[in-house]
């Protein structure tokens, strides 16, 4: 299975910008997406084929990459992006997500 | 609008099977794949399985054979059957559309005596 690597967490300050990596153990081409996830809520996709943003998904978030690295950026973030970030490729059989990373505000 | 809604019990003994329903509106199962995904507390998410628009069913290997997903199109019901559960089977189950950009609320299932 396609392993996904994400560092833990994450602390910035409001208007900050933040980098969220993560990483596949082999190619998954275009084939990651980003989700979001607060507290008692089920994800929410932001990010689909590495780059392409969600609609009504704010121009805050982008996501770049391709093969094994990608990236999420959140730029400038916001009180409100307080929650856990996974990426999930969708490239490889079967699908497989990160271990999420946990964005925290200063 | 596109909706989905997870249903089932809260409480399940040690070895005992699981069965989930995901009610599904705004949209047809004959022309959408449903996922299901779990997520134990405080922990990351693990896809289990899709059933396609036209029934065919992968499952992640790890769970095969234990899971089951079938479907009731004119109900516009997805199902899910785990049996054997463990305690490790704790965990909030989801179901989700094919792009996940649609997800259920989730239900908490907790597997203890």
């Amino acid at each position: 299975d396609t392993v996904l690597t994400q560092s833990p967490a994450l602390a910035v300050s409001p208007g900050e910008r933040v980098t969220i990596s993560c990483r596949a153990s082999e190619s998954v081409s275009t084939g990651m997406h980003w989700y979001q996830q607060k507290p008692g809520q089920q994800p929410k996709l932001l990010i689909y084929g590495a780059s392409n943003l969600e609609s009504g998904v704010p121009a805050r978030f982008s996501g770049s990459g391709s093969g094994t690295d990608f990236t999420l950026t959140i730029d400038p973030v916001e009180a409100d992006d307080t929650a856990t970030y996974f990426c999930q490729q969708s490239w490889n059989d079967p699908r497989t997500f990160g271990g999420g990373t946990k964005l925290e505000l200063k | 609008q596109v909706q989905l809604k997870e249903s089932g019990p809260g409480l399940v003994q040690p070895s005992e099977t699981l069965s989930l329903t995901c009610t599904v509106s705004g949209f047809s199962l004959t022309s959408n794949s449903v996922h299901w995904v779990r997520q134990p507390p405080g922990k990351g998410l693990e896809w289990m399985g899709i059933i396609r628009s036209g029934g065919s069913t992968d499952y992640n290997s790890a769970l095969k054979s234990r899971l089951s997903i079938s479907r009731d199109t004119s109900k516009s019901q997805v199902f899910l059957k785990m049996n054997s559960l463990q305690t490790e089977d704790t965990a909030i189950y989801y179901c989700a559309n094919f792009r996940f950009d649609y997800w259920g609320q989730g239900v908490m299932v907790t597997v203890s005596s």
